[in-house]
């Protein structure tokens, strides 16, 4: 069974930037798997960030960026800010109608 | 302003049936209806990862399941009053978490989030 992987902690500085990424059990992430990012404060339900990729939803800041990067999907956050602390999760579309999501990143942003 | 409400969870013992529902309101702009919408279920244990779940085509002819709840959930819609469905039997321990109604998106993408509903499973 395909597991998509995650990065489980990053810690970022205010002002900094993280690259956060997505990969594969076994193979590589490309365009054709459709990745998306997901943000979730506690508490709260998850937000989209970036669909195909690379296309921000409404009202994402540009600060978030999605690419592909060597064999994986990833999600740079630039100058980070206090409230972009959160869990990140990928996901990508297994194809046949199946979708499958990462295990999530919690980032700390100190 | 895109609105989802879930509801119907609550504390069902193991072996039992539940019924979810996710009423959408919003859904009308750049021509699009409800019934354009792929509509997603997506569940979390509290405290752990997303897991998707379900998916079913804006006119209800195609559904599709995770491994882990095939044979045991059915999902359906009801286009006229912009509402989908998760009936859930035989469930077990391990079902226990909020059930999060979700637009589908372009690119495969999961949308709109509901603010989720809490299943419980135990005797």
């Amino acid at each position: 069974q395909t597991v998509v992987t995650q990065e489980p902690s990053f810690s970022v500085s205010p002002g900094g930037t993280v690259t956060l990424t997505c990969g594969l059990s076994s193979g590589s992430v490309s365009d054709t798997d459709y990745p998306s990012w997901y943000q979730q404060t506690p508490g709260q339900a998850p937000r989209t960030l970036i669909h195909s990729t690379k296309t921000r939803s409404s009202g994402v800041p540009d600060r978030f960026s999605g690419y592909i990067l060597g064999n994986k999907a990833a999600l740079t956050i630039t100058g980070a800010q206090a409230d972009d602390e959160s869990d990140y999760y990928c996901m990508l579309y297994m194809g046949s109608g199946n979708w499958v999501f990462g295990g999530g990143t919690k980032l700390t942003v100190v | 302003e895109v609105q989802l409400v879930e509801s119907g969870g609550g504390l069902v013992q193991p072996g039992g049936s539940l019924r979810l529902s996710c009423v959408a309101s919003g859904l009308t702009f750049n021509g699009l209806t409800f019934s354009n919408y792929f509509m997603h279920w997506v569940r979390q244990v509290p405290g752990k990862g997303l897991v998707w779940v379900s998916r079913i085509f804006g006119d209800g002819s195609d559904t599709s399941f995770a491994d882990s709840v095939k044979g045991r959930f059915t999902v359906s819609r009801d286009n006229a009053k912009n509402t989908v469905y998760l009936q859930m039997s035989s469930l077990r321990v391990e079902d226990t978490a909020v059930y999060y109604c979700v637009t589908g998106y372009p690119g495969y993408a999961l949308g709109y989030w509901g603010q989720g509903t809490l299943v419980t499973v135990s005797s």
